[in-house]
Formats: C-alpha cells, structure tokens, sequence
C-alpha cells in the first residue's frame, strides 16, 4: 500500500515569509495528491490538490508542485499570515479504490 | 445543505462497553470513510464504503464494525470499547465517478471525541 511521509514535523516561519511543507509517497501508481488545513479543533478542510497529469497548480498563495519521478509533492504558502497557523496534511491515492493514505501532519506557526 | 454530520460530539465509555457512532451526509456522495485521528500519528483510514451495501477495511480495522444501508448513513460500532480506541473519529465523504472513490475531495463531518476509561 501507499506510505506518505511529511518533513519536517513542525515549521515555524516569520509572517510575510514563505513556508515549503514536502511529502514523499512510495505508490508510484498514485495519481492523486491533496492537502488538508485543519485548524485547532476543527475538521480537516482541502485547501488544494494536483493530479499526476500536471506538475504545479496555484490559488492564490498556495501552490503545489508534484515530481512524479523523485516521488515527492510540496505545498508553498508565500506571504503567510498568523491565520495560516495550523497543521497541514498531505495525501497520496492508493489501491482499488483509490483510498487515501495521509501523512503524520505538519504543524505551520507563523509568527507575528 | 448540512454537509456531513457526526453524533455525538463527546463520548466517554468503560472499557468493554459498545456504542455506534453516527455519520450522515446530504450531498449524494457514494464514497464515505471513518478515520481516526491520535496526536502524532495523522489521520488513519479504518473502513470505507463506495456505495450502498458495499463496505471494505482500512488500515486499522479491528475492534470497529461498518454497515452501509444507505447512499446518506455510515455508522461506525465498537464492539468491546478498549482504552486504544481513545481518539477523536472523523466521517468523510466524497463524490465518486467510475470506481475512482477516493481521488476526489473529502468533506469531513465535525467529528466525535472518544475516550474510552
């Protein structure tokens, strides 16, 4: 099955500042790879995902960028505000039915 | 549209004691999960069903029962509660089209807290 690894396990960056949160997958018939946002005590929310046809998708300070050969995805968050404080989840699709496997998360400070 | 929904919100149960935790969602989606989230250990699939009458393991499923009747209900059961089964479950669900369940966006319930003694 899938394996999703995320490093570091926390970030803390200077708000303004851009923030770089990688995952490696080991499935390399995986072709879907999301990220979630959740906050403290709340659901894990998508904020932005890629399929393997394409190497890098934005929304407006987010981005993400897959290389399909190295088995790696990166999330960028440029110009980071103390709201994008949270912890934040990668995910590779997997198996029949393409189940998601999610990393152990990463916990983004942002200080003000 | 309330989107997914969990009851209850908190539960505390003695070890050995069953209880069913609810999902529903009103979205028509035929892809639903269950997932338990501990600190350090992110989210972990433990059943999944990609439509009614159809339900199949994840990657923690033991101690948890699924049964799907319904496009709109998933209900998580334990069976004998064990202090291992502390943890905060989430249901998810998701749009599908043509047996690619899970390649879309989930939309997670609000989740319940469980802590078994």
């Amino acid at each position: 099955g899938e394996n999703v690894e995320q490093h570091p396990s926390t970030l803390s960056v200077q708000e303004g500042d851009s923030a770089v949160i990688k995952c490696t997958y080991s499935d390399s018939a995986s072709n879907y790879f999301p990220w979630y946002k959740q906050e403290l005590g709340k659901r894990p929310q998508l904020i932005i995902d890629i399929r393997s046809n394409v190497g890098e998708k934005k929304d407006q300070r987010i981005a993400v960028t897959l290389n399909k050969t190295a088995k790696h995805f990166s999330l960028h968050i440029t110009e980071t505000q103390p709201e994008d404080s949270a912890v934040y989840f990668c995910a590779g699709d997997s198996g029949a039915n393409s189940k998601l496997t999610f990393g152990k998360g990463i916990t983004l400070s942002v200080r003000p | 549209n309330a989107g997914v929904t969990q009851t209850p919100k908190f539960q505390v149960l003695k070890t050995g004691q069953s209880m069913t935790l609810q999902c529903a969602q009103d979205m028509n989606h035929e892809y639903m999960s269950w997932y338990r989230q501990d600190p350090g250990m992110g989210l972990r699939l433990i059943h999944y069903s990609v439509g009614a009458g159809i339900t199949d393991q994840g990657e923690v499923p033991n101690g948890y029962n699924v049964s799907r009747s319904t496009t709109e209900d998933f209900p998580l059961r334990l069976l004998s509660a064990a202090p291992s089964q502390t943890s905060v479950y989430f249901c998810a669900s998701s749009y599908s089209v043509l047996g690619l369940a899970g390649a879309y966006e989930q939309y997670f319930g609000p989740g319940t807290r469980l802590t078994v003694t």
